[in-house]
């Protein structure tokens, strides 16, 4: 089995400033982790995935994530948030059968001006 | 090219009532899954049918059905409508079997009265 916690429920951030959104996870197999965003009355996004390889995983929008076995945990990075990136951010987990996503509760990100 | 399309968009119905949710998944895609998104929470795995045949099923009631079709189109099925069934329901479209990661279409936002 597999589960995800992302840390926070709303993050707010200035325009400029760094974006960091956690997210831990548990799976009982080598986990593909994702993050995906979710713009109001739309579906999801993938922003960027890890299967194998490489930790340090760049997406588009200039969103990165690592993965750190160590610490359970595949944290989401933004160097510099702009108004647009304000959105539901969901972390999720890929385990035995590499068939479901399991999601975490999701992160609410806002940008103020 | 076209995404993922789902329909309809939106729709009302009553308690005890049945609905027939749509999906279109991208061309060339053979794998659709269904996912149930709760407001204010993350998508819950429902169903994913490879190739025709139901490959995966998350725990929801058996008032919940699926079925893929030849053209590799989807539809959802569910029975006896309970308030609780009130969600987003997003469907998700992929290349292969297994391994992800899915593209996801806007949703069908279902209200039960």
């Amino acid at each position: 089995a597999q589960s995800v916690t992302q840390l926070g429920s709303h993050v707010s951030v200035s325009e400029g400033a760094l974006v960091l959104l956690r997210c831990n996870y548990s799976s009982s197999v080598p986990p593909y982790l994702f993050w995906y965003v979710q713009y109001p009355n739309q579906g999801l996004q993938l922003l960027l995935k890890y299967t194998t390889g490489a930790t340090l995983v760049k997406g588009i929008n200039g969103f990165e994530a690592e993965f750190k076995k160590s610490e359970t945990s595949f944290h989401l990075t933004k160097p510099s948030a702009h108004m647009s990136d304000a959105a539901e951010y969901f972390c999720a987990v890929s385990g035995t059968g590499r068939r479901a996503l399991t999601f975490g509760s999701g992160t609410r990100l806002q940008v103020q001006p | 090219d076209a995404g993922v399309t789902q329909s309809p968009t939106h729709l009302i119905k009553t308690r005890g009532q049945h609905v027939t949710l749509r999906c279109s998944p991208i061309s060339g895609h053979k794998s659709v899954s269904w996912y149930q998104q709760v407001l204010g929470q993350g998508p819950q795995f429902i169903f994913q049918y490879y190739e025709k045949e139901e490959r995966g099923r998350g725990n929801f009631p058996d008032r919940f059905s699926a079925r893929q079709f030849p053209n590799y189109s989807s539809e959802l099925n569910v029975n006896a409508l309970l308030l609780g069934d009130s969600a987003l329901y997003l469907c998700a479209s992929s290349l292969a079997d297994t391994g992800v990661p899915l593209h996801f279409g806007n949703g069908t936002r279902l209200t039960v009265t």
